[in-house]
């Protein structure tokens, strides 16, 4: 297992376009989040995943954001009608069912730059 | 709510010279507390955990960190800076609920000068 992967590594779109990113975790980890990371801040939470249940969501994430981990493997994460206020590095990271005591895996994120 | 705060936004320090790095929390019960460790254009490298038991961690690369309750802080050392440890540096507390988020501190960026 070569750890939790994401694609694309960057992304530039034009503001106004839809963009969609993909995260695979480690193979045995049931617990997965997303996590969106601006420049000169730390990660902050935005979504997480038991299984294939998205069960919860913080209010960063607007409407015009959805994720989604259909068969409780690879998550995916969509921003519609992208705003220059959503360019950041977004972070995808895994873990077993201990949860946070089993530490977190990270990816090495996917930078989206909104022009 | 938890929430982190690390008040050293830049630190220069010259290769081979000790290392502190600040780190003040705070949370409501013991918390769950992480330094992770974040090289240009990439992901976070987890250092070292603290949950309960010893106050003194190990971690990776020849890191420590000592929680103290007393004075809310889980500060990161090391005693001889390498040039490859420049990088930024997030400490981050987990709560214990079900979604097990992490809080993170907005980062301390490490300089290393030869």
């Amino acid at each position: 297992d070569t750890g939790v992967s994401q694609d694309p590594r960057h992304k530039i779109t034009k503001r106004g376009q839809n963009v969609t990113f993909r995260c695979d975790p480690i193979s045995e980890h049931n617990r997965l989040y997303w996590y969106r990371q601006t420049l000169g801040q730390g990660p902050e939470f935005l979504t997480y995943f038991q299984n294939e249940a998205q069960l919860e969501k913080s209010r960063l994430l607007s409407d015009r954001f959805s994720a989604e981990r259909p068969k409780g493997s690879f998550s995916t994460l969509e921003i519609q009608r992208t705003e220059q206020g959503d360019s950041a590095m977004y972070l995808c990271a895994s873990t077993s069912n201990l949860g946070v005591s089993g530490g977190y895996t990270f990816g090495s994120g996917t930078r989206l730059t909104v022009v | 709510a938890q929430s982190v705060t690390q008040p050293d936004i830049h630190i220069t320090v010259s290769e081979g010279a000790s290392l502190e790095l600040r780190c003040n929390y705070s949370y409501g019960a013991t918390p769950y507390l992480f330094w992770y460790v974040q090289s240009p254009g990439q992901g976070l490298q987890l250092l070292l955990k603290y949950f309960s038991g010893d106050t003194l961690v190990q971690g990776i690369k020849g890191f420590e960190a000592e929680f103290k309750r007393s004075q809310s802080s889980f500060n990161l050392r090391k005693p001889s800076v390498h040039w490859s440890d420049a990088a930024e540096y997030f400490c981050a507390v987990g709560n214990t609920g079900t979604a097990s988020k992490l809080t993170f501190g907005t980062g301390t960026r490490l300089q290393v000068t030869l």
